[in-house]
């Protein structure tokens, strides 16, 4: 089945640094890529929406200039949290739809990326 | 705006049943549920794409009531394994998932 690789898993980091979190889709070709962010105790709330060869779209409340999406290729999207800050700390996941076997899209989620900032 | 999940949480001792209801304020396409354990990322359990269809994999089904804008996970003689957190994700104009239900079984 579809297989989305997301590092990495964890990363922990100072104040004022950046921090770049990579999804591949390993056997298919994802031109869309969800980005989600999730706080403990609490549901993924889809930050954005990278497409491949465009610019990404963001949702309401979420700052494009401190969370950079780049969508690659047709196999590579990264998420990258520029000057980051303690409330940036949370568990960010990507995923990308694919053809179930029903026909219709399912998300395949990446293992998630924790990020700690000091 | 997000899908409601009832209840929050819920415990049940191995072998009881549950069920987690999903309502959205939108129309809805389709219906995704999906379970996510502590620390990892959610795994897909089944999708609805039809008002009034129902579907199940083991002793996990689920119905979509589209009419209602509603859609209900079933758990029957839950296992320990079935412990996670679920979440509904409803197919409208954007994928939004819902605010989750917390599920433990104890032995």
């Amino acid at each position: 089945g579809a297989v989305v690789s997301q590092h990495p898993s964890w990363v922990i980091c100072k104040s004022g640094t950046s921090v770049k979190i990579e999804c591949r889709s390993l056997d298919f070709q994802a031109t869309t890529m969800f980005w989600y962010r999730q706080f403990p105790k609490q549901s993924l709330m889809l930050m954005a929406t990278s497409n491949e060869g465009s610019k990404a779209t963001y949702e309401q409340g979420v700052e494009k200039d401190k969370f950079l999406i780049n969508h690659a290729s047709l196999t590579l999207s990264t998420l990258t949290v520029t000057s980051a800050h303690p409330e940036d700390s949370s568990f960010y996941i990507c995923s990308a739809p694919g053809r179930g076997h029903s026909g219709a899209n399912v998300l395949t989620f990446g293992a998630g990326s924790r990020l700690t900032v000091l | 705006q997000q899908p409601v999940q009832s209840p929050q949480a819920v415990i049940l001792r191995e072998g009881e049943d549950a069920v987690i209801n999903c309502s959205s304020s939108k129309a809805l396409y389709s219906v995704h549920w999906y379970r996510q354990k502590h620390g990892e990322a959610p795994v897909f359990l089944m999708i609805l794409l039809k008002g009034g269809e129902q579907k199940g994999h083991e002793k996990i089904s689920a119905s979509f009531n589209e009419k209602k804008q509603q859609s209900s996970l079933y758990l029957t003689a839950s296992q320990l394994s079935y412990s996670g957190t679920y979440f509904c994700l409803f197919g409208n104009e954007k994928l939004t998932f819902g605010t989750g239900t917390r599920l433990t079984i104890i032995p």
